[in-house]
This record gives C-alpha cells, sequence and structure tokens, in this order.
C-alpha cells in the first residue's frame, strides 16, 4: 500500500525558515516524479513544484521559486521542501504526492504550516 | 501560466440528481502530438486529501465509479455526476496537466440537501 507521510510543520514567526519532510513507502520511491501541492485555509489549491526520479531536475511555481527548494533523499525515501523567508500567505496544509504523467496519483494527509507572529 | 476558471463554486443538490461542474482553460489542453487533452478532475471529501478522479480529460482512475464522467476537449471541459449519492459530498477541482507550472481550478463545493 503506497503511503505518504509528511512531517515538520507547525506555527513559525514570519521571515524565518522550515523544512517539511515527506517518508514513502509501498513503492519504489526512486522510480518516481514528487511534487508538493498546497492548500490554503480557504481551500486554493496551489502546486508548488516537482522533483525527478533521480533528483537531478525539479521545476517550480515562478511565484514560489526563490524561496522554496525541493529535493529528495531516495536512500530515505524521503522528500523535502525547504521554505525559506516565509510569509503569512504560507499559511497552508502542503502535501506531498507521487506524480504520474504531471498529475498527483496519491496523496500524503498533509502537514499544517502556520506562518504568524 | 494556464489559468483554470471553474464553475460553480458552489451547488447543492438532492441525491440521485445530476450534476455538473464546469472548467475552463485559458489556453488549450490539446496536444497536437497525441490528440488528447491534459485535464484531471480530484475530489477532496471533508478532512481528507484529494484523490484523482479522472485524468485526460475523460480517463477514470481505477475504481472511481462510473457515475462520474468527464468530457470536454482544449478549453471547455465537464464534470458530470449522474445520480448523486450522498458520499459524494466534497469539493472538486480541476486541474492541467499540460505544461508547466500546473494549475488548478478554484474548485467546486458540492452540497446534498
Amino acid at each position: 500500500e503506497v503511503q505518504l507521510v509528511e512531517s515538520g510543520g507547525g506555527l513559525v514567526q514570519p521571515g524565518t525558515s522550515l523544512k517539511l519532510s515527506c517518508v514513502a513507502s509501498g513503492f519504489t520511491f526512486s522510480d518516481y516524479w514528487m511534487s508538493w501541492v498546497r492548500q490554503t485555509p480557504g481551500k486554493t489549491m496551489e502546486w508548488i513544484g516537482d522533483i525527478k526520479y533521480d533528483g537531478s531536475y525539479t521545476n517550480y511555481a515562478p511565484s514560489l521559486k526563490n524561496r522554496f527548494t525541493i529535493s529528495r533523499d531516495n536512500a530515505k525515501s524521503t522528500l523535502y521542501l525547504q521554505m525559506s523567508n516565509v510569509r503569512s500567505e504560507d499559511t497552508a496544509t502542503y502535501y506531498c504526492t507521487r506524480e504520474e504523467h504531471n498529475m498527483g496519483i496519491y496523496w500524503g494527509q498533509g502537514v499544517m504550516v502556520t506562518v504568524s507572529s | 501560466d494556464i489559468v483554470m476558471t471553474q464553475s460553480p463554486s458552489s451547488l447543492a443538490v438532492s441525491a440521485g440528481e445530476t450534476v455538473t461542474i464546469n472548467c475552463k482553460s485559458s489556453q488549450s489542453l490539446l496536444s497536437s502530438g497525441n490528440q488528447k487533452n491534459y485535464l484531471a478532475w480530484y475530489q477532496q471529501k471533508p478532512g481528507q486529501s484529494p484523490k484523482l478522479l479522472i485524468y485526460l480529460a475523460s480517463t477514470r482512475e481505477s475504481g472511481v465509479p462510473d457515475r462520474f464522467i468527464g468530457s470536454g476537449s482544449r478549453t471547455d471541459f465537464t464534470l458530470t455526476i449522474s445520480s448523486v449519492q450522498a458520499e459524494d459530498l466534497a469539493d472538486y477541482y480541476c486541474q492541467q496537466h499540460y505544461s508547466y507550472p500546473l494549475t488548478f481550478g478554484s474548485g467546486t463545493k458540492l452540497e446534498i440537501k
């Protein structure tokens, strides 16, 4: 059974950094593109970016490219999202997904990030 | 970026009725290479993560009931739910998977009367 478990969220202050993790199981992690998608409290869905199965290539939403970095450790079956200089508008639930043909086929349960002073 | 415009934002129907949700893209999602439309639909039930229902505009994901029907081409797409059931209470989102950055519609909230 495919499982994606995100962690690392919580309450953070504006201007700080945060790193989210997503541990995958139930499939060969190194065979798949992976992505991060976020959903704001108002339910808006925003694709953040994705990373190639070997970690050699990434794509990002242009508005987030300068502050967010996606990486992976295939030996640990773990996907990461490094968020820097966070803002109140980054408050959202963050999901990791296993991508196929640019679609989120499997989604984690999500992790909440609240940016507030 | 491709802008996805979804309508209506919400609707309420009685069980057994048919529902239509619309999604319009700001540019064509039709690939000239394989003549396929790169449009997906997701269902998000209360308190759950999104679940893929339909991809390539009309292909149902494995296990999705056949009352969920995707249609459309180029820039205009529709998700039809025939004979709505109480368990279909959810938010529905379209997403273009044609080009980067991938983009979503604003969502449609389906309520059951």
